[in-house]
């Protein structure tokens, strides 16, 4: 079945600075690739997400990339607030069904 | 109601026991996850159920497991002779996704099962 490898689990981040996090796939059919926050105690939230006819997409402070060829999906947070701690999940489809990442929890240090 | 609906909210229960773990989607959502967090981990698929189609039970991680959704709406998770390992949060979706691939997930608050 459909791998979702994410990376790092832990990323503290000065704020002001960016965060990336990384994923990868094992699924070439996969094309739908999904990001999710879960801030503590709070159920995820989707906050962005791609399809593999694009290579990037954007929406204000967050980005995410997407390699198809490799199989790599990036998220890029610029200019980090302190209400961008959180633990954030990428996805990735599989048979109409998502699976997850195990998670990066962000720490924002002020 | 507005979002995804899970009851109870927590459960304690005895190791050996049966649990149920009902979940209520949004009005007209076609398809429904099961997914389990434990502790500090990320979130684990265990079902999907799709519209009238037969359920994508590939994630259930033993037979004592079981799902079901009746009239394509509400579903229950049963958890059959509870063991400690089975203690985690678990997290019903919904998303209306049919006749596109996939869509937005939303969640609900998820019912934390704790086996003592």
């Amino acid at each position: 079945g459909e791998n979702v490898e994410q990376h790092p689990s832990t990323l503290s981040v000065q704020e002001g600075d960016s965060a990336v996090i990384k994923c990868t796939y094992s699924d070439s059919a996969s094309n739908y690739f999904p990001w999710y926050k879960q801030e503590l105690g709070k159920r995820p939230q989707l906050i962005i997400d791609i399809r593999s006819n694009v290579g990037e997409k954007k929406d204000q402070r967050i980005a995410v990339t997407l390699n198809k060829t490799a199989k790599h999906f990036s998220l890029h947070i610029t200019e980090t607030q302190p209400e961008d701690s959180a633990v954030y999940f990428c996805a990735a489809d599989r048979d109409d069904k998502i699976i997850f990442g195990k998670g990066t929890r962000l720490h924002i240090l002020p | 109601g507005a979002g995804v609906s899970q009851s109870p909210s927590n459960k304690v229960t005895e190791k050996g026991k049966d649990v149920e773990l009902r979940c209520d989607p949004i009005s007209g959502h076609t398809a429904l996850y099961w997914y389990r967090q434990s502790l500090g981990q990320g979130l684990e698929f265990l079902i999907y159920f799709q519209g009238n189609s037969a359920p994508d039970k590939s994630g259930l991680p033993s037979d004592r497991f079981s799902a079901e959704r009746t009239g394509g709406s509400v579903s229950t998770l049963t958890i059959q002779r509870t063991q400690q390992e089975d203690s985690a949060v678990y997290l019903c979706a919904s998303s209306d996704d049919w006749g596109r691939r996939t869509g937005e997930l939303f969640f609900g608050e998820g019912s934390r099962l704790t086996v003592l």
